[in-house]
């Protein structure tokens, strides 16, 4: 069974950090692009950072480039997103999706993660 | 904010048909790009429900159809049933924003 696993959420103070893995099971990890896609509390989807299957193209939503780094180690079946000078306005459930396709094109995400809840807040 | 704009809600009696609309722009939508849509059961993660020109990934039942006209699509939900209730998003990329779109969720609620 394909499967998407988040872990790492949790409270972290306004300026901190925090680093989300998501473990992948299922299909041939390295085959495919992946995405993180945040949801704000009783807020719609919001796109945050997609990368290639080999790892060397990565892209990211204006409202976390600079902040956020996306990664994956394809040894591990894992997937991450780094995220350093959080703000309130990150607070948001994490999801990790897949792409159906090893490149990241203008494609859907075909699975998703039950996602892992972030709140920034002092 | 979102860049695909949706209907807050829309509802219908069992067995009704339901029409959800997607509104882009030019850089999304209107540029070619494919439209995708999701239900998002209450306290769950999104699903896909049809992706590219209204195909359906495996268990999806067939009530459910994608169309794309210009700047907009639509999702239709046929033999409307309780169990559809739930947030539906439509979803595109805009070569402006260089990046993933979504709506802004749509609430279906069965009478």
């Amino acid at each position: 069974e394909v499967q998407l696993l988040e872990s790492g959420g949790g409270l972290v103070q306004p300026g901190g950090s925090l680093r989300l893995p998501c473990a992948a099971s299922g299909f041939t990890f390295s085959s495919y692009a992946m995405s993180w896609v945040r949801q704000a509390p009783g807020k719609g989807l919001e796109w945050v950072s997609a990368i290639s299957g080999s790892g060397g193209s990565t892209y990211y939503a204006d409202s976390v480039k600079g902040r956020f780094t996306i990664s994956r180690d394809n040894s591990k079946n894992t997937l991450y997103l780094q995220m350093n000078s959080l703000r309130a306005e990150d607070t948001a459930v994490y999801y990790c999706a897949k792409f159906p396709r090893v490149v990241v094109a203008a494609d859907a995400f075909d699975i998703w993660g039950q996602g892992t809840m972030v709140t920034v807040s002092s | 904010q979102s860049v695909l704009t949706q209907p807050p809600s829309v509802s219908g009696a069992p067995g009704q048909r339901v029409t959800i609309s997607c509104t882009g722009s030019s850089s999304n939508i209107g540029a070619g790009y494919d439209v995708h849509w999701y239900q998002q059961l209450p306290g769950t993660a999104p699903k896909l429900l049809i992706y590219g020109k209204s195909n359906r990934p495996s268990g999806v039942p067939d009530r459910f159809s994608g169309s794309k006209s210009g700047t907009s699509a639509s999702l239709a939900i046929s033999g409307l049933q309780a169990e559809d209730e739930a947030e539906y998003y439509c979803q595109s990329y805009d070569s402006s924003l260089s990046g993933y779109v979504f709506g802004t969720g749509t609430k279906v609620t069965v009478l």
